[in-house]
């Protein structure tokens, strides 16, 4: 199946910088998504992306579709304290309806 | 009023026996999914069913069982539970056309011992 190949595993930033991660897949994908996971919750869904060079922010975050439909990512602007968690990147085939996420990026805030 | 909703929330049981982990969402979706999520927070598709009906069953030993008495309601039964099995399960629902999205439920901690 496709493999998705997240970076960084983990970030510890300070508050107020910017943060950054990436994924990439040895296959093509017709959608992009970014969620996000609280301790104890269930991914929650950040940005949708549906076409290559689709450039999208949802207010601090701004997420791509890579041109080659093989990549995405995710930058974080001004970082704050509940920006913490676990970020997946996730990948959708227009035949598949199961989608297949990266590892993960553990990001860490200190204030 | 909780859109995808699992129970238990924790579930620690010891090796051998059988249980079942319960998922119902009322987003009015088709799709709902099982996945699992590895201690290194490895998130793994387990199965999909559209409309009561399975699509996706990927290499999970037959101990699980899906079961979809509806469209809203997914549950997955375990039989014979191993230490392995021991993950953070999670429930979530779709629609059919995907590309949107899923809505995750918060998760079942199950621990065997």
């Amino acid at each position: 199946g496709q493999q998705l190949n997240q970076s960084p595993q983990s970030m510890f930033i300070q508050e107020g910088e910017d943060v950054s991660m990436n994924c990439t897949s040895s296959s093509i994908f017709n959608t992009w998504l970014w969620y996000k996971q609280d301790p104890g919750e269930g991914p929650v869904l950040l940005i949708a992306l549906y076409k290559a060079g689709e450039l999208t922010s949802n207010g601090r975050l701004t997420a791509q579709f890579g041109i080659t439909r093989k990549d995405s990512f995710l930058n974080i602007s001004a970082s704050i304290p509940s920006d913490v968690g676990i970020y997946f990147c996730a990948g959708q085939s227009f035949n598949n309806n199961d989608m297949r996420f990266g590892a993960g990026t553990r990001l860490t805030v200190k204030p | 009023d909780t859109a995808v909703s699992q129970t238990p929330k924790y579930l620690v049981t010891q090796m051998g026996n059988d249980k079942s982990i319960k998922c119902e969402q009322n987003l009015g979706h088709d799709t709902m999914y099982w996945y699992k999520q590895d201690s290194k927070k490895f998130l793994k598709i387990m199965f999909s069913y559209n409309n009561k009906e399975l699509i996706i069953n990927e290499t999970v030993p037959n101990r699980f069982s899906p079961k979809s008495p509806d469209k809203a309601h997914l549950n997955l039964h375990i039989n014979s539970l191993e230490l392995g099995d021991s993950a953070v399960y999670f429930c979530a629902s779709s629609h059919l056309a995907g590309g949107y999205g899923y809505t995750f439920g918060s998760g079942t901690r199950l621990t065997v011992v």
